[in-house]
């Protein structure tokens, strides 16, 4: 079974519309971590957000957030104010502490963000 | 601090040549990461070392793979004898050992073998 599902191979978003890119994950690991991570065109990986299992409170981080719905095992990326630069692949990963620092990543979802 | 460096940035080479990937992690991290990123079979982690000693190398995909970490700020990802499916981009990443161990990734190198 996969671990990471991204069932979005593309989306398109208006500037400055927000934008939310799906990621369901399955574990039995109690203790986990989801990330997401952004790969433009140039081809470096960006780290962006990160949510452990453990924590209450949904992650933020500047125009990026993260939807954790634990009982339904999704981890939803949601992307405030779009911008033309936002335009890349995004990838959803997990590690499971079972497995140490292994990441394991979905399949991606490009986003184009259109004027 | 300088990110993840890694070299070449491109190689091309003919199947059957041995091919060396270079990665310089970022100082301070003691994890280190090589993954391989191609369409078919997306981003793969092929080995993973703490503090130089590998700890996870089962994603190595057959014996022309062989990584080494000979120091903390050093490590090689080499493919011998080289074949046209090793094609793919290579990414070095590392990370602190401290949770979330969110890692931080090389721009990559890309290989083309014919």
């Amino acid at each position: 079974a996969q671990k990471i599902t991204q069932t979005q191979p593309g989306m398109f978003v208006q500037e400055k519309e927000a934008v939310t890119l799906d990621c369901t994950y399955d574990t039995s690991d109690p203790s986990y971590g989801l990330f997401w991570y952004k790969q433009p065109s140039s081809g470096e990986m960006i780290f962006l957000i990160y949510q452990g299992s453990y924590d209450q409170q949904n992650a933020t981080e500047g125009r990026y957030s993260l939807n954790f719905q634990k009982a339904r095992k999704s981890a939803n990326l949601v992307i405030s104010a779009s911008q033309l630069g936002d335009s890349a692949m995004y990838f959803c990963a997990m590690r499971e502490r079972e497995y140490g620092n292994k990441l394991v990543f979905g399949a991606g979802t490009i986003l184009r963000v259109k004027s | 601090d300088a990110g993840v460096i890694q070299s070449p940035r491109h190689e091309v080479t003919e199947m059957g040549q041995e091919v060396t990937l270079r990665c310089k992690p970022i100082s301070g991290h003691d994890y280190l990461f090589w993954y391989r990123q191609t369409m078919m079979r997306g981003l793969e982690l092929l080995i993973y070392f703490n503090n130089n000693v590998p700890i996870d190398d089962s994603g190595m995909p057959e014996d022309r793979f062989s990584a080494k970490m000979p120091n903390a700020s050093f490590s090689t990802l080499k493919i011998q004898p080289s074949e046209p499916r090793d094609s793919a981009v290579y990414f070095c990443a590392s990370s602190l050992p401290g949770s979330p161990h969110e890692q931080y990734f090389g721009p990559g190198t890309r290989l083309t073998v014919t």
